[in-house]
């Protein structure tokens, strides 16, 4: 079976650091590429950028490159969202999605919620 | 940057019919671009219904399809259930690497 476990919620204070994570099983690890969206409070769903864990390649959405870094460790079969400094304005639930069929994003772990506020 | 446009809202009563749609800023879709559509209920993960603009995911109830409808992507709800009742949410695959998700449909179901 497919699955994508997210990392637990998080309380951050602005200009800390935050890594969360996405941790896969079920399916080759690095045949798929992994997604990451970002979805503010009562906002929509927003592209983030994408890795393929098979040779680390990745694209970010213009609106994120140099926001956040996107990683994986193949070892442990997991994906990785990273901020160097939180502001306030990075509080939301964010998904990570395996991309499967023909672009899609198939499955999806259960969001990370995070929470940046002084 | 292309903006993928959806309606913001959109109501149905039971049983009936409802089309959504999904539009690109740059005009008209073009058949070498890759639609998907996903479901959110409230409190939950998106839920993927079709891909590759018409396909359904495996699991998805048969009153979702998609379709291209004149010059826009759309989903059609044929028999609307209240458990429909979500934002759905238009995704297309630009190419190089990109997507760009549209900015939601809220479906009431009344």
């Amino acid at each position: 079976e497919v699955q994508l476990v997210q990392s637990g919620a998080e309380v951050k204070k602005p200009g800390e650091s935050l890594k969360i994570s996405c941790k896969v099983s079920g399916y080759t690890f690095t045949i798929y590429w992994i997604g990451w969206v970002r979805q503010m409070p009562g906002k929509g769903l927003e592209w983030m950028g994408i890795i393929y864990p098979g040779d680390s390649q990745i694209r970010y959405s213009p609106s994120f490159q140099g926001q956040v870094t996107i990683s994986a460790d193949r070892s442990i079969t997991t994906a990785y969202l990273q901020w160097n400094s939180l502001k306030a304005s990075d509080t939301a639930m964010y998904y990570c999605a395996r991309q499967g069929v023909a672009t899609a994003f198939d499955y999806w772990g259960q969001g990370t919620l995070v929470t940046v506020s002084s | 940057q292309t903006v993928v446009t959806q309606e913001p809202s959109f109501s149905v009563s039971p049983g009936g019919t409802v089309t959504l749609t999904c539009g690109l800023s740059s005009g008209s879709v073009s058949s070498s671009l890759y639609f998907s559509w996903y479901q959110q209920t409230p409190g939950q993960a998106p839920r993927t219904l079709i891909y590759s603009t018409n396909t359904r995911s495996s699991g998805v109830p048969d009153r979702f399809s998609g379709s291209i409808f004149g010059k826009k992507a759309a989903l059609t709800i044929t028999g609307a259930q209240t458990e429909d009742e979500a934002d759905y949410y238009c995704v297309v695959y630009m190419g190089g690497g990109i997507w760009v998700f549209g900015g939601g449909t809220k479906l009431t179901v009344l």
